[in-house]
């Protein structure tokens, strides 16, 4: 079976550009994260969906940062303008509905460098 | 502030010995509780979860649960150098919600 599939697995771009990570959750799938990861602050939820909707947000730094989930197969984090300080890698996550947590499965990530 | 804290480590075993890798949290309502392996450069890897204190196993992995004094630990029995990552435990806060608290996660390093 697929697992959770991000593109691009690298993006290399210049301060104020605008950035757009993509992921395609597992099939099935109910919930969908997107997480950073840093050296200094390690992993960080920055938002959470439920069956699309927007659940908690409140990871996201701050209103450069966007996340879309149009449909159950696919999301979108954008940052707009991105700046140095964004560079990290990303991590899309998708777990199935059941009682309490249940596992998520991590994609490959992407790693994002703004210079 | 919901805290997960694990020591960075690394933590130096030889091969074949016992690996005991131990996560401490903060909120005592947490009720899930999982187990993520990360290869430098990869991404995290499910290895175990625990629900109910106890231990759990799984081949060489044992997931030991203490909702009493709120720790959990992994177990990696006849370590290999293959086990060589940083080891990421995960806490979620309460039944019906699926956000996880991660610790900044445990380097372990198994020497040949």
């Amino acid at each position: 079976d697929a697992g959770v599939i991000q593109s691009p697995r690298h993006e290399v771009t210049e301060m104020g550009q605008e950035v757009t990570l993509r992921c395609k959750p597992i099939s099935g799938h109910d919930y969908l994260f997107w997480y950073r990861q840093t050296m200094m602050r390690g992993l960080e939820l920055l938002i959470y969906f439920n069956n699309n909707v927007p659940i908690d947000d409140s990871g996201m730094p701050e209103d450069r940062f966007s996340a879309k989930m149009p449909n159950a197969s696919f999301s979108t984090l954008k940052i707009q303008p991105s700046e140095p300080r964004d560079s990290a890698v990303y991590f899309c996550a998708s777990s199935p509905f059941g009682r309490g947590n249940q596992p998520q499965h991590f994609g490959d990530g992407t790693r994002l460098s703004i210079l | 502030q919901k805290e997960v804290e694990q020591n960075s480590g690394p933590l130096s075993v030889p091969e074949g010995a016992i690996a005991s890798l131990n996560c401490t949290y903060s909120d005592r309502g947490s009720q899930s509780f999982f187990w993520y392996r990360q290869y430098s450069g990869k991404s995290p890897e499910l290895i175990m979860f625990i629900y109910s204190n106890g231990d759990k196993e799984d081949g060489r992995f044992t997931a030991q649960l203490n909702k009493a004094s709120q720790y959990v630990s992994l177990l990696i029995r006849d370590s290999q150098p293959s086990d060589s990552a940083t080891y990421l435990c995960a806490v979620g806060p309460d039944t019906g919600f699926q956000k996880l608290v991660f610790g900044t996660g445990t380097r372990l390093l198994v020497s040949p």
